[in-house]
């Protein structure tokens, strides 16, 4: 069972549109990360998110955490072809150890 | 400081054969989990080792096994291979057990089954 669903799956935009990525779940999360992951290589985390309703940026990216810590989303504003990527939303539900993540959202951006 | 450091970075095995695949965490993290990605799909947890222990597992069949040592370096071993072994094999560390710590990656070992 996936317990953290990404959308949308695929993104294929072009260079300076706005994008967001949802991460979804029905269990509460301690709290989520996101990394960038390019083809080959591990994952990069990009951001920690801990507290319900919390907004976090880097740079061109904004991060938010649902007040009941259980969905998270990731804005990109004029996205460039260096953002292209796979990004994942991971974390530790509730009551466990184990770290799990999401089923991922592919991006590209069209220079 | 090093980050988290995998090898080797590419192997090619037979099926039936055993593999070795080997972690050292980043300084300062003493936790050590692992992860089978599929080629475009997201990591699929394998099992974490903290304190030299297995403390959880995800849904792998027993050939999957795993090892820490007590300078926190991590092994993971595979038995009896499959092709749908063919994978990237990802190391994480962390520091304790708590569920607020970040993961750090290494930057995987290419596994292919023929």
């Amino acid at each position: 069972t996936q317990l953290l669903e990404q959308s949308p799956q695929f993104l294929s935009i072009q260079e300076g549109e706005n994008l967001t990525v949802y991460c979804n779940s029905s269990s509460v999360f301690s709290s989520l990360q996101w990394y960038r992951q390019e083809p080959g290589e591990g994952p990069v985390l990009l951001v920690t998110v801990v507290t319900g309703g919390e907004v976090k940026k880097l740079k061109r990216l904004t991060f938010q955490f649902g007040d009941a810590r259980k969905d998270s989303s990731l804005h990109i504003t004029a996205a460039q072809p260096g953002d292209t990527g796979l990004y994942l939303c991971a974390g530790y539900p509730s009551g466990t150890y184990k770290y799990i993540f999401g089923t991922g959202t592919r991006l590209k951006v069209l220079a | 400081d090093a980050g988290v450091t995998q090898s080797p970075t590419h192997l090619i095995k037979t099926r039936g054969q055993q593999v070795t695949l080997r972690c050292s965490p980043k300084s300062g993290h003493d936790t050590v989990s692992w992860y089978q990605q599929a080629l475009g799909q997201g990591p699929q947890f394998i099992f974490q080792y903290y304190e030299e222990e297995e403390r959880q597992r995800g849904n792998f069949p027993d050939r999957f096994s795993g090892h820490q040592f007590p300078n926190y370096s991590s092994e993971l071993n595979v038995n009896a291979l499959l092709l749908g072994d063919s994978a990237l094999y990802l190391c994480a560390s962390s520091r304790g057990r708590g569920t607020r710590t970040e993961a750090f990656f290494g930057q995987g070992t290419r596994l292919t089954v023929v």
